[in-house]
């Protein structure tokens, strides 16, 4: 079955840029899209078709999605952004999620 | 306004029979595809499958497979999910999320459902 890899944690200082990853056998072919899920709460989505991003998700988040790997962008990480992201794809009529990323401000 | 409201926490013993729902609005819910993920104490996202209230084709993830049931009563724009006998390690966090029309992307999801499976 398809896997997705991502880093379990990424830490960021306020104000810089976060780049969280997600690898998969040749995932360039394939549309990526990311959530956000804070604690407690539902997943959020922020990314879709790689680099589209829905109404209400501020512009600081952006995505690409080349060879392997896909990269979520986080310019100018505020401390709300703390959260655990997650990359998710679709393979032979299944999707597949990334393992989490926990995104830490500090 | 799109919304998937699901039903309540449960609290079951190992081999009880559960089935929860997920009640779309704000959309044409026969039209879109409604999936299931897991979500285990402290864990990620794990994806168990979808289906299609319009003519119910149903799509489960290999690890779940034989597993649930999910199925959809689109008279009443209702999705579920189904266990004929649960387990311990079925305890988790079910959400329910709508595909998105435009691709394979869950754009709106439920609030959850809390089930616990504990003797």
């Amino acid at each position: 079955s398809y896997e997705l890899t991502q880093p379990p944690s990424v830490s960021v200082s306020p104000g810089q840029t976060a780049s969280i990853t997600c690898s998969g056998d040749k995932l360039g072919d394939n549309y990526v899209c990311w959530y956000q899920q804070k604690p407690g709460q539902s997943p959020v989505l922020v990314i879709y078709q790689n680099s589209e991003r829905p109404s209400g998700i501020p512009e600081r988040f952006s995505g690409s999605n080349s060879g392997n790997t896909a990269t979520l962008t986080i310019s100018g990480t505020q401390a709300v952004d703390e959260a655990d992201y997650y990359c998710q794809a679709w393979d032979s009529s299944t999707v597949v999620f990334g393992g989490g990323t926990k995104l830490t401000v500090l | 306004e799109v919304r998937l409201v699901q039903s309540g926490a449960e609290v079951k013993k190992p081999g009880d029979s559960l089935k929860i729902s997920c009640k779309g609005s704000g959309y044409s819910f026969t039209s879109q595809w409604i999936g299931w993920v897991r979500q285990m104490p402290g864990k990620g996202l794990e994806w168990m499958g979808i289906i299609y209230p319009g003519d119910s084709d149903t799509r489960y993830s290999p690890t779940f497979q034989g597993q649930v049931t999910i199925s959809a009563d689109k008279s009443i724009n209702t999705a579920y999910l189904q266990w004929n006998s649960l387990k311990a390690s079925d305890t988790a966090m079910y959400y329910c999320a709508r595909r998105s029309p435009t691709g394979w992307y869950h754009d709106y999801w439920g609030q959850g459902a809390l089930v616990t499976v504990s003797s």
